[in-house]
């Protein structure tokens, strides 16, 4: 089965930039997605198709995604930004979510 | 404003039935899929499976096939998921979400505020 690996945590300081990797097999040949989750909140899209921000979501967010790799980019942390990232793509007839990434801004 | 409302929290025991569900508004039900997605305690986001409104067009997850039966009462612009014999591993948050599009693998823009399902033993 298709499978999404994410890095468990990424540290960052304040006004720094984090990336955030999600690799997979062909990934760059599909759209990826990004989630946000805050602790006791629902899930936030912040990204999808790679590269495309809601409205809404701030401008430090961005995304790319080549080759078997996609990238959540975040550029100038802040703290509210401490959060789960999830990133999101599909394989033939399912969707499969990565195992979430913990980012710290400190 | 686009939203999709939850069911509340339930407890129940091992073997029960349960149904709950993820009322949508502000926006055109039978336009796009819903999905359900399955947080467990402590863990990260799992894709249980989508439905189309209109047609009741269904995929499933591969760990839910058989499991769960996910449906939708578009007089009533409801999605629902349900289990006829809970266990104790079903315990979890439940989310329902939006598509942004037409696709069942469209990214997921509108989500519900979760139903939390406890099943004791």
């Amino acid at each position: 089965s298709y499978a999404l690996n994410q890095p468990p945590s990424v540290s960052v300081s304040p006004g720094q930039t984090a990336s955030i990797t999600c690799f997979g097999d062909r990934l760059g040949g599909m759209y990826a997605s990004w989630y946000q989750q805050k602790p006791g909140q629902s899930p936030v899209l912040v990204m999808y198709q790679n590269d495309e921000r809601p409205s809404g979501i701030p401008e430090r967010f961005s995304g790319s995604n080549s080759g078997n790799t996609a990238t959540l980019t975040i550029s100038g942390a802040q703290a509210m930004d401490e959060a789960d990232y999830y990133c999101q793509a599909w394989d033939s007839a399912t969707v499969v979510f990565g195992g979430g990434t913990k980012v710290t801004v400190l | 404003e686009e939203k999709l409302v939850q069911s509340g929290v339930q407890v129940k025991k091992s073997g029960e039935s349960l149904k709950i569900s993820c009322k949508g508004s502000e926006y055109s039900f039978s336009k796009y899929w819903i999905a359900w997605v399955r947080q467990m305690p402590g863990k990260g986001l799992e894709w249980m499976g989508v439905i189309f409104p209109l047609d009741s067009d269904i995929r499933y997850g591969p760990s839910s096939q058989g499991q769960v039966t996910i449906s939708a009462d578009m007089s009533t612009s409801t999605a629902y998921l349900q289990w006829n014999g809970l266990e104790a591993s079903d315990t979890a948050m439940y989310y329902c979400a939006r598509s942004t599009g037409a696709g069942w693998y469209d990214a997921l823009k509108i989500w519900g505020q979760g139903t939390m399902v406890t099943v004791s033993s």
